[in-house]
């Protein structure tokens, strides 16, 4: 039982560049979420998925992406990558009492 | 709106010595508070939450919180510090229309730091 797992776990990108944030957890939950962590300014939800099939907008959704591939799988995409971009990315996914997280992606975009 | 403010962007308290964190919330449904910790380069992890029943919450490495309606708090609490509790530490409030875990607004984090 692995939990939520995240990759890569560190990322540099050019400015412009795409890449993809893989997310899989094995707990059975039908919601999955992805937050940015940025110094003094706790978790913000960039999109969730309340279950397989359905995504909606979080509080800072510009220039990403998601797809919920599956239950299991939900991928976060950047697609022209930009230095406000740089964060650390956390997905976790959510029973009704309490939501899980990943060890998260270190994202550098220069 | 729901929302949560922690008081304190850094505290520091020495070893042994009583560790106090603060959080206040704003919420329009009775809601569901958690307080999660960070160790450095790691994932969140959750110390305790709250979900409408004892409002004394006890959770793991010795920290409690307790909710008290009134002062719309859920302040976090731990008698002894020890050198491992060095961390940030979040405090989260239900979603807008949630009682639940389905969505969690995130407090902006207090760096705990323990001296020996």
């Amino acid at each position: 039982n692995a939990g939520v797992t995240q990759t890569p776990k560190f990322q540099v990108l050019k400015t412009g560049q795409s890449m993809t944030l893989q997310c899989a957890q094995d707990m059975n939950h039908n919601s999955m979420y992805w937050y940015r962590q940025d110094p003094g300014m706790g978790l913000r939800l960039i999109y969730y998925s309340a279950s397989e099939g359905t995504t909606d907008k979080g509080e800072v959704p510009n220039g990403y992406n998601v797809s919920r591939l599956n239950k299991r799988e939900f991928s976060l995409r950047l697609e022209s990558a930009a230095p406000s971009q740089t964060s650390v990315y956390f997905c976790a996914s959510a029973s009704p009492n309490e939501q899980f997280f990943g060890p998260g992606t270190r994202l550098t975009v220069l | 709106a729901q929302s949560v403010t922690q008081l304190g962007s850094h505290v520091s308290v020495s070893e042994g010595a009583l560790v106090l964190l603060r959080c206040n919330y704003s919420s329009s449904v009775p809601p569901y508070l958690f307080w999660y910790v960070q160790y450095p380069n790691q994932g969140l992890q959750l110390l305790l939450k709250y979900t409408s029943a004892a409002t004394l919450v006890k959770g793991i490495n010795g920290f409690e919180a307790e909710f008290k309606k009134s002062e719309t708090s859920f302040h976090l609490t731990k008698p002894s510090a020890h050198m491992s509790d060095a961390a940030e530490y979040f405090c989260a409030v239900s979603g807008p229309g949630y009682s639940s875990a389905s969505k969690i607004i995130f407090g902006s984090g207090t760096r705990l730091s323990i001296r020996p």
